[in-house]
């Protein structure tokens, strides 16, 4: 029930097109849902976070969407970039508690 | 801010050898975390500090691995034995108290 599921494994985008990646959570009590972005050989970095109040949220050209009902939420990257290209990591937490992760995504923008 | 500060950021050694890996968190923050990154595991919490005091250490392997947070600006993750399959990236975060969790740059961890 703790376990957040993600998906694709890997994805290659070329340059100006969407990236989506999808992850899906059991455990309702998550309340806050982080997207983190690592580029090799660097820790994860928080790159946007949504609460399960609103149903999306835009920073720039990175945009969360929450289904709450389905609980299921997505991260898309308009006009994919090749300095996107890295791995994409969501993750959920309930209360104060600590933050579940799924696998990871690594997303190659090609030129 | 120099954010969190991880040492070393690389270490070789031989099987059977004490390792030891340094975390200094944010200054300010009352919650520090050690995660184990491997391509097949993804991201492992290991354990969780909150205010200096261990939390949740359901995550760390097996006994031979104990980690220890001494004051607000100091952690370390040992490992003792070491083994091959401890061969990972491992990461230390800090959190404030509001929600957003900052990593280090992480120690990769090679056991020969």
């Amino acid at each position: 029930q703790q376990q957040v599921k993600q998906s694709p494994q890997s994805l290659i985008v070329q340059k100006g097109g969407i990236s989506i990646i999808n992850c899906a959570y059991e455990n309702t009590a998550f309340d806050y849902f982080p997207w983190y972005q690592q580029f090799p050989g660097k820790g994860p970095a928080l790159l946007i976070a949504i609460r399960p109040d609103v149903s999306e949220k835009k920073e720039g050209r990175f945009t969360i969407s929450f289904n709450k009902s389905a609980k299921q939420f997505s991260l898309h990257i308009m006009d994919s970039q090749p300095g996107d290209s890295a791995t994409y990591f969501c993750a959920a937490r309930g209360g104060y508690s600590t933050l579940t992760f799924g696998k990871g995504t690594m997303l190659l923008v090609s030129p | 801010d120099a954010g969190v500060i991880q040492s070393p950021r690389h270490e070789v050694t031989e099987m059977g050898q004490e390792v030891t890996l340094r975390c200094k968190p944010i200054s300010g923050h009352n919650s520090l975390f050690w995660y184990r990154q491997t391509m097949m595991r993804g991201l492992e919490l290991l354990i969780y500090f909150n205010n200096n005091v261990p939390i949740d250490d359901s995550g760390m392997p097996e006994d031979r691995f104990s980690a220890k947070m001494p004051n607000a600006s100091f952690s370390t993750l040992k490992i003792q034995p070491s083994e091959p399959r401890d061969s990972a990236v491992y990461f230390c975060a800090s959190r404030p108290v509001t929600d957003t969790q900052y990593f280090g740059p992480g120690t990769r961890l090679t056991v020969l």
